[in-house]
């Protein structure tokens, strides 16, 4: 069971948006920033938003993200068939003195 | 370019240890911190461990500590891991990861580079 709590699944349509939830604790996103990453599978991870909604050089602005508390958001707009993949919240946590990761939410394009 | 790779990967025997190691290029190696990222079969992300640039501080995930150790050698932009009394648990892919703090426990840092993954086996 992960620190972090993410639906295990999300879908929609080409051109649709779809947001990905991410809950915590005063521990961690509570008192941190939090990140999110992409992951193909057979691949290496890819930072896609730092710092609750700053995104990387090169990553779409279909891509963005917000924090409210103890917990976080992912939000795609525009859906594409190669946003299909596995989508991670991270934050530090202070009680466990390292990183934690959500478990994950499997993106599908229908 | 940032270039992280992993290696030493393989099928080991419950109770017996390995050695991951994982090369860099492209970058200052020696003014980031590194960390050990795993995935094991049908789960998620797992942060492992993590080490400061001048292996002064290191931290690690509760399930492996006192059976896994972080180190780095600047030198030869190598960071590794070295995981002893291993388990069927411990069967995952072992990603790198760098971050973009110099100390290995950093609140408001990140992974911004990643490596391709080594898969372990712990099967006896």
């Amino acid at each position: 069971q992960s620190v972090l709590t993410q639906p295990p699944s999300a879908s929609g349509t080409p051109g649709q948006g779809v947001s990905i939830s991410c809950s915590g604790s005063s521990s961690n996103i509570g008192s941190t920033t939090v990140n999110w990453y992409q992951h193909l599978p057979g691949t290496a991870p890819k930072l896609l938003i730092y710092s609750n909604n700053q995104r990387p050089s090169g990553v779409p602005d279909r891509f963005s993200g917000s924090k409210s508390v103890t917990s976080a958001s992912l939000a795609i707009s525009g859906l594409q068939s190669e946003d299909e993949a596995d989508y991670y919240c991270a934050a530090w946590d202070d009680s466990l003195n390292g990183w934690v990761f959500g478990g994950g939410t499997k993106l599908t394009v229908l | 370019e940032v270039q992280l790779v992993e290696s030493g990967g393989g099928l080991v025997q419950p109770g017996r240890s390995l050695r991951l190691s994982c090369t860099a290029s492209g970058f200052s190696f020696d003014d980031y911190a590194m960390h050990w990222v795993r995935q094991r079969p049908g789960r998620g992300l797992e942060w492992v461990s993590g080490i400061s640039w001048n292996n002064d501080s290191t931290a690690y995930a509760d399930s492996v500590k006192g059976r896994f150790t972080i180190s780095r050698d600047n030198a030869k932009n190598s960071l590794y891991l070295q995981m002893n009394s291993l388990r069927a648990e411990d069967t995952a892919t072992y990603f790198c990861a760098k971050d973009i703090c110099s100390t290995s426990r950093c609140p408001r840092g990140y992974f911004d580079n990643w490596g391709q993954g080594t898969p372990v086996t712990v099967s006896s």
